[in-house]
């Protein structure tokens, strides 16, 4: 069982629509949760992260996570094609420095 | 911000020689600093973690021999890709978090160079 799973995509909605990540992961243990946005080519970059369960809201994104089953995601309001990235969910266990990372999903926002 | 430079980033080598990048926090240092690499269409693998001042931790699989990083200051992290296969070639990522033990609002956050593209011939 991988540590982080996404789905890989692509994940295809239209410009103004919601998109929706998911990420689950297997150590319970973990603490601490990251959303990276990555374009091609270039490396990640924060988006947001969330520590506690519920959600958090930050402009047109919301993370939500859920440690009782494991599960954490990205929520996009109004979906720009300039979102169109691979999502990255990174994990971190309390107590690591390790950060691991799903594989991330790709989002393609259709103009 | 915190900000993360990472030099080069790109890099053609032949086959057989060594290829050093170089990590550096800009505006906070940085106790630990993070290597990863990326093939294409996959994720994040971490390959070290790279302590100043002592010996980086390797994640399995990674050759300690092969991947020499060195810590020497609190802002400068490098990487070095000895006798360089075209199987190395791959997107290098260094990460940084802020030196300070207090879990305060964006304390685990990792902060990621531009990346390093390297190419073996």
């Amino acid at each position: 069982q991988k540590e982080v799973e996404q789905n890989s995509g692509p994940l295809s909605v239209p410009e103004g629509a919601i998109a929706s990540l998911n990420c689950t992961y297997s150590d319970r243990g973990s603490q601490s949760f990251f959303w990276y946005r990555q374009y091609s080519g270039k490396s990640p970059e924060l988006i947001m992260f969330i520590y506690s369960n519920g959600d958090k809201e930050d402009g047109r994104f919301t993370a939500q996570l859920n440690k009782a089953s494991q599960y954490v995601s990205l929520l996009i309001r109004d979906s720009q094609p300039s979102d169109s990235a691979t999502y990255l969910c990174a994990v971190k266990a309390g107590g690591y420095q390790k950060v691991t990372f799903g594989i991330g999903t790709k989002l393609q926002v259709i103009p | 911000g915190a900000v993360v430079s990472q030099h080069p980033s790109w890099v053609i080598c032949k086959s057989g020689t060594s290829v050093k990048i170089e990590c550096r926090s800009l505006d906070f240092q940085a106790t630990t600093m993070f290597w990863y690499r990326q093939f294409p269409k996959q994720s994040l693998m971490l390959m070290a973690t790279s302590n100043e001042g002592s010996k980086a931790t390797y994640e399995q699989g990674v050759e300690k021999d092969k991947f020499l990083i060195n810590h020497a200051s609190l802002t400068l992290s490098t990487l070095t890709v000895t006798s360089a296969h075209p199987e190395d070639s791959s997107f290098y990522i260094c990460s940084a978090r802020a030196a300070g033990g207090v879990l305060s609002t964006g304390a685990n956050v990792l902060t990621f160079g531009a990346g390093s593209r390297l190419t073996v011939l």
